[in-house]
């Protein structure tokens, strides 16, 4: 089973600051399987990042994923008060074993 | 507008069994694989099981197999989670997610809000 380590565990910033959020694998992510979620307290998860780059649906331009093998990294260009909130990376390729993250909080400094 | 509704999380004992049931909307269902996963509160997301769009294929996480059986009616656009034998750490939010792709990427676009399982005596 492929396990993901994300840093820093908790990542305080100010609005209109860069973040910029650590997944590591503890084997190679095949073909860039690897996605990214965004958690607010109380709601269900979104999907922001699949394929390590690539954004979702509706998904604003100030996200972006990058990354291959075992390291990835999502970039939120300027924190905008709607993202302070938690990120998970997920990888899929190993599924049907797919794993998640233990996530990153990104709080307001 | 893509809808998923969780129902039937309720307080069971140890050892129990219960059935989740997730009704979905705005999308053609038969199309796509669907999945659970769940969050044990406060903490962090387990993928817990999926099923192929016509139901003849289903995975389960290590943890949860041959305790767990999904299941989907495409006649009803329902998602089922048959859970048995289950265990205080069965606790948590239960979400049913529609995957991303029709041919099955087994990433989660949308998600229902969840449905709360409580394992206690």
């Amino acid at each position: 089973e492929i396990v993901l380590t994300q840093s820093p565990g908790t990542l305080s910033l100010s609005p209109g600051e860069r973040a910029t959020l650590s997944c590591r694998a503890s084997q190679s992510v095949r073909s860039r399987f690897l996605a990214w979620y965004q958690q607010k307290p109380g709601q269900a998860p979104r999907l922001l990042v699949y394929g390590a780059s690539s954004r979702a649906t509706g998904i604003p331009d100030r996200f972006s994923g990058s990354g291959s093998g075992t390291d990835f990294t999502l970039t939120i260009s300027r924190l905008e008060p709607e993202d302070f909130a938690v990120y998970y990376c997920q990888q899929y390729g190993s599924a049907p074993r797919i794993t998640f993250g233990p996530g990153t909080k990104v709080d307001i400094k | 507008e893509v809808q998923l509704v969780e129902s039937g999380g309720v307080v069971v004992q140890p050892g129990g069994s219960l059935r989740l049931s997730c009704a979905a909307s705005g999308f053609s269902f038969d199309d796509y694989t669907m999945h659970w996963v769940r969050q044990v509160p406060g903490k962090g997301l387990e993928w817990v099981s999926l099923i192929s769009w016509d139901g003849d294929t289903t995975y389960y996480s290590d943890s949860m197999k041959g305790r767990f059986t999904i299941s989907r009616d495409n006649s009803k656009n329902s998602l089922y989670l048959q859970m048995t034998s289950l265990r205080t750490e069965d606790t948590a939010f239960y979400y049913c997610a529609k995957d991303r792709a029709s041919n099955g990427e087994w990433t989660f676009e949308y998600w229902g809000q969840g449905t709360l399982v409580t394992v206690s005596s």
